[in-house]
């Protein structure tokens, strides 16, 4: 089992630009997540995904987009790149399990730079 | 929304010494709080969570205690090593926000001194 998988590993943006961060898991968990980490602020929910087809907001959706056709793969979606969007992005994966999302698995992470 | 905060934001402790962090939640209805564990330039891990119906919970050196009438809990490192230094982070969820997602806190930077 790879786990989650995230690509690419870093990635320099310029200003405008558009870019998707890739990301599958192989432990056909239900649940997946984009997370976003900056210094100092803990981990942040952009969108979040309870299975194929069903997607929704966190707390800092805006700038972002998400998509969920198959239970392995929830690519996110930078459109016109900014310098508040660099950031650390983790994708995560969870099994429910009937009183909430139990154990988070999470990627290596992406560290994205917009200039 | 949830609301967690964590405190302190960094712990120097000697080796050997116990390490405690504590959070405190907002919303008296949540009912599961993990605590992760990131190694610098790693991903975040699980270490222990706790649901609310238990008091405390241990896991050899590590232990989490919830405290529901006050909204806080902490987590608890005794005899402490050189590889637990990392960061920290609390988190909570809650059926009113959707138990399906966690509400992290900032996160405790934890260094072990020799």
């Amino acid at each position: 089992n790879a786990g989650v998988t995230q690509t690419p590993k870093f990635r320099i943006l310029k200003i405008g630009q558009s870019m998707t961060l890739q990301c599958t898991q192989d432990m056909n968990h239900n649940y997946m997540y984009w997370y976003r980490q900056d210094p100092g602020m803990g981990l942040k929910l952009i969108y979040y995904s309870v299975g194929a087809g069903i997607t929704d907001k966190g707390e800092v959706p805006n700038g972002y987009n998400v998509s969920r056709s198959t239970t392995e793969d929830f690519p996110l979606r930078l459109e016109l790149a900014a310098p508040s969007q660099t950031s650390v992005y983790f994708c995560a994966s969870s099994y429910y399990e009937g009183q909430g999302t139990g154990e988070l698995f999470f990627g290596e992470g992406s560290r994205l730079t917009v200039l | 929304g949830e609301n967690v905060e964590q405190h302190p934001s960094t712990l120097s402790v000697q080796e050997g010494d116990s390490a405690v962090i504590k959070c405190t939640y907002s919303d008296s209805a949540s009912n599961y709080f993990p605590w992760y564990k990131q190694e610098l330039g790693k991903r975040p891990q699980l270490i222990i969570d706790i649901r609310s119906n238990v008091g405390e919970k241990k896991d050899q050196r590590i232990a989490v205690t919830l405290n529901k009438t006050a909204k806080h809990f902490s987590l608890h490192i005794t005899e402490t090593q050189p590889e637990d230094s990392a960061v920290y982070f609390c988190a909570a969820s809650s059926p009113n926000f959707g138990n399906e997602k966690l509400t992290f806190g900032t996160g405790t930077r934890l260094t072990i001194i020799p």
